[in-house]
This record gives C-alpha cells, structure tokens and sequence, in this order.
C-alpha cells in the first residue's frame, strides 16, 4: 500500500524557511510520476506548489517561484519542501501527493498544519 | 493562470437527495478535470479524475459529467457520509489550479 507522511515543524517564524519532509512507503519516488506538494489555506483555499519528478527535474507554481525549492533524497525515498521568508500569509496545512498525470493526484499524505508566527 | 469557478459555495441538502455540484473552467481544459472530497483532519479523497470517471473505492452514486467548460459531480442520493468540502482540479496547464470549493452540509 502507498502510503505518504509528512512531517515538519508546525511553528515558523516570520522571514524564516518552512522545511517539510514526505515520506514515502510502498512506492519508490524514482520509479514514476511527480511528487507534489499543495497546501490548503485558513478559508478553504487549495494551492499547487509544485513538484520533483521522479527523474528529479522540477516544476514550480510561477506565484512561488522564487520563494521554494523542492528536492529529495532518493536512499531514504522522501522528497522536501523549503519555502523561503515565510509571511503569515503561508499558514496552511501542507500536504505532499504523488501527480500520476492521468489519474491526477491518487496518493496524499495526512498533512502536516504550520503556523508562521512570532 | 486557469481559473475554476465553483459553485455553489456552500448549500444544504436532505438525505436521498440528488446534489449537483458545478465547477467552470476559464479556458478550455478537455477532460483534464478531477474532484476531491475533504473532510476535517484528513487528506483529500480523490473523487473523480478525467472529469467522468470514478476513483477506486468511491460508491456508484457519484458521477462526473462535463458540458463544454462545465463540469459536475453529482451525488443520486445524499448520504450522511457525503458531507463535506468537494474542490475541482484542472490538469491540462501548469500551474494546476483549484475551484474554491462547494461546502456540502445536510439540512
């Protein structure tokens, strides 16, 4: 069974770096489709971040290009998000899912909720 | 950007009721549509995906249909269970996008 988990501090500081870690189980990131990262906003809004594929180029929404990065470290199959000067703005709950494309997102992780505050 | 326009934004409905949900595209999209049902605490549950078909595991009395830049998801007979947020999704165009969401409750 796949299976995805995030994990991360929930607390983050204005001007400071949002650092989030998925793990993945019973799929390997490198054997197939885009690992994505979304996050849904206080008020219900939903956002795509972006995604590593699993041949590891990338792809990031133009609204956040210049604030992350997401990368991976393929001998623990996890992938990471980093989101730069947060602003409280990016309170959400943050969720990584795998994109098949076709099937859109099938797999998503339980979702990890941060709070940007002082 | 591609934007997807919901609506309603929240509505109440009886159980056994048929519910339509409607989602609009600015531009054209193909089928590259799908739906999610979010509940509180958990991941969102993928509903449909190519804009007609059903997701493993999701009971036959959802259906996904599309006309034009218009898409639905349609429940035939509200069940309890089907409270929640259900949220459009389009695939065709980077950056994908959300609808803002139909905020389902049972009256």
């Amino acid at each position: 069974e796949i299976q995805l988990q995030e994990s991360g501090p929930g607390l983050v500081k204005p001007s400071q770096s949002l650092s989030l870690t998925c793990s993945v189980t019973g799929y390997t990131i490198t054997s197939g489709y885009d690992w994505s990262w979304i996050r849904k906003f206080p008020g219900n809004k939903m956002e795509w971040m972006g995604y590593i594929s699993y041949s590891g180029s990338t792809n990031y929404n133009p609204s956040l290009k210049s604030r992350i990065s997401i990368t991976r470290d393929t001998s623990k199959n996890q992938f990471f998000l980093q989101l730069n000067s947060v602003t409280t703005e990016d309170t959400a709950t943050y969720y990584c899912a795998r994109d098949t494309t076709d099937y859109s997102f099938d797999y998503w992780g339980q979702g990890v909720m941060v709070t940007v505050s002082s | 950007d591609i934007q997807l326009t919901q609506s309603p934004s929240s509505m109440s409905a009886s159980l056994g009721d048929r519910v339509s949900l409607t989602c609009q595209s600015s531009q054209g999209i193909g089928n590259y549509l799908s739906w999610y049902q979010h509940k509180p605490g958990k991941p969102p549950k993928p509903m449909i995906y190519y804009a007609t078909n059903l997701a493993d595991g999701v009971p036959s009395r959802f259906s996904g249909s599309r006309s034009g830049s218009d898409y639905s998801l349609t429940i035939s007979s509200l069940e309890s269970e089907d409270t929640a947020i259900y949220y459009c999704l389009q695939y065709d165009e980077y950056p994908w996008t959300f609808g803002g969401g139909t905020k389902l409750e049972l009256k």
